[in-house]
């Protein structure tokens, strides 16, 4: 079946520093790829997303880069910030209402003031 | 809007009790997720709905669980019997297009 592997499973930086989480997905079929942050006792929710159109989409802080051939897929955040510590989770679907949303497994990331 | 709204946020139950799990979602909003978090498994779609009707279901672990969806601003989720393996973190997600927007989430715990 469909399954998304996400790295690391915890990223620890120094504030100021850049941080990079990297996704792999299997289903050569998915065109739509979301990026959620959860904060503690809170619901994932999504800062940024990209489709299969582009190879690299930014806001502000924030980057994801699209490789399609080798299915893979990264999130890019640069001037760290105490307050981007959170978990990370990386995403694939078809792209339609109908379809399932493939969840990583998170990404873990503390960022040291 | 207030966003996806769920209830209870916090619920404490026996092994073998009833736990019935709810969620509003945005209006407008035409598909309906609902997910089970732990440590061990992650964020796990349980079933999804599309216009009110149930889509896929293929994630619901046992014939414990069940879900409906009777109107397009409401859905449950039931376990029955619940047993201390439940206990997890439960959202509810909506959206109208990709945006999967997510409630604050049911804590629940069996004992």
């Amino acid at each position: 079946g469909e399954n998304v592997e996400q790295h690391p499973s915890t990223l620890s930086v120094q504030e100021g520093d850049s941080a990079v989480i990297k996704c792999t997905y299997s289903d050569s079929a998915s065109n739509y790829f979301p990026w959620y942050k959860q904060e503690l006792g809170k619901g994932p929710q999504l800062i940024i997303d990209i489709r299969s159109n582009v190879g690299e989409k930014k806001d502000q802080r924030i980057a994801v880069t699209l490789n399609k051939t080798a299915k893979h897929f990264s999130l890019h955040i640069t001037e760290t910030q105490p307050e981007d510590s959170a978990v990370y989770f990386c995403a694939a679907s078809r792209g339609t209402s109908y379809d399932k949303v493939i969840f990583g497994p998170g990404t873990s990331l503390s960022v040291i003031p | 809007d207030a966003g996806v709204i769920q209830s209870p946020r916090h619920e404490v139950t026996e092994m073998g009790q009833e736990v019935t799990l709810r969620c509003k979602p945005i209006s407008g909003h035409n598909s309906l997720f609902w997910y089970r978090q732990t440590m061990m498994r992650g964020l796990e779609l349980l079933i999804y709905f599309n216009n009110n009707v149930p889509i896929d279901d293929s994630g619901m672990p046992e014939d414990r669980f069940s879900a409906k969806m009777p109107n397009a601003s409401f859905s449950t989720l039931k376990i029955q019997p619940s047993e201390p393996r439940d206990s997890a973190v439960y959202f509810c997600a909506s959206s109208l297009k990709n945006e999967q927007f997510f409630g604050p989430g049911t804590r629940l715990t069996v004992l």
